[in-house]
């Protein structure tokens, strides 16, 4: 069977920091890869997608920005933290045309 | 653009409770609905969904029905529990190409016994 993870569950990082966020989804291959953002009081916004290896397609402009090194593998980064990039950081894949999105269970990021 | 509403920010029931939350969308052609489920502290899980109008998606209780002429797509469920607590997320995609998924803000629901 699939699954997704994503870590670390919590993370509370300075301002101006930088950071990192894993996703890796095991049992299948090829999968589209999402990153959503979920702040506070909002519903989800879709930041990142991909459909292949080193192949990334923004939503939002903003200060983050996101890689696919491996197949299964999807890295959310940023250089310098902002207060604005606190929220739930939610990974997702979906197989080919499928239209059913799986989600990891997120992490929570604090900036301060 | 295409868009989901959903107006109730939260709602609160007693437990046994008829629940319903509404969902309208606005999209240029035919999407697919989404129900989605977040349990406190966990990623979202998807509830039902329906492809086409006139659909009844359904799961645990939950039925939502795909309603072109109004475009909407409210959840429902006769009898509510305290495990129904949680955040709900109405969601749209369109059936073409690569799979976006355009989400309503949420509605947290609150089950009280």
């Amino acid at each position: 069977s699939q699954t997704i993870h994503q870590w670390p569950a919590t993370l509370v990082q300075p301002v101006g920091s930088p950071l990192s966020l894993e996703c890796t989804v095991e049992g299948t291959s090829n999968p589209n890869l999402y990153w959503y953002r979920q702040a506070a009081g909002r519903g989800l916004q879709l930041l990142f997608y991909s459909v292949g290896i080193g192949q990334i397609s923004s939503e939002v402009p903003q200060n983050l920005s996101a890689s696919r090194p491996q197949d299964r593998q999807f890295i959310l980064s940023s250089k310098k933290l902002l207060l604005s990039d606190s929220g739930f950081y939610l990974c997702a894949w979906t197989r080919g045309a499928e239209n059913i999105q799986y989600f990891g269970a997120g992490t929570r990021l604090s900036v301060l | 653009g295409d868009s989901v509403t959903q107006m109730e920010g939260s709602v609160t029931l007693s437990e046994e409770a008829f629940l319903t939350i509404n969902c309208t969308y606005t999209a240029t052609g035919y999407p697919s609905l989404f129900w989605y489920v977040q349990y406190p502290g966990e990623g979202l899980q998807l509830l039902l969904k329906a492809t086409k109008a006139d659909d009844k998606g359904s799961n645990k209780g939950f039925e939502a029905t795909y309603r072109k002429e109004t475009t909407s797509f409210h959840l429902e469920k006769g009898s509510v529990q305290v495990s129904d607590s949680a955040v709900y997320f109405c969601a749209l995609s369109m059936n073409t190409g690569f799979q976006k998924l355009v989400f309503g803000t949420g509605t947290r629901l609150l089950v009280s016994p």
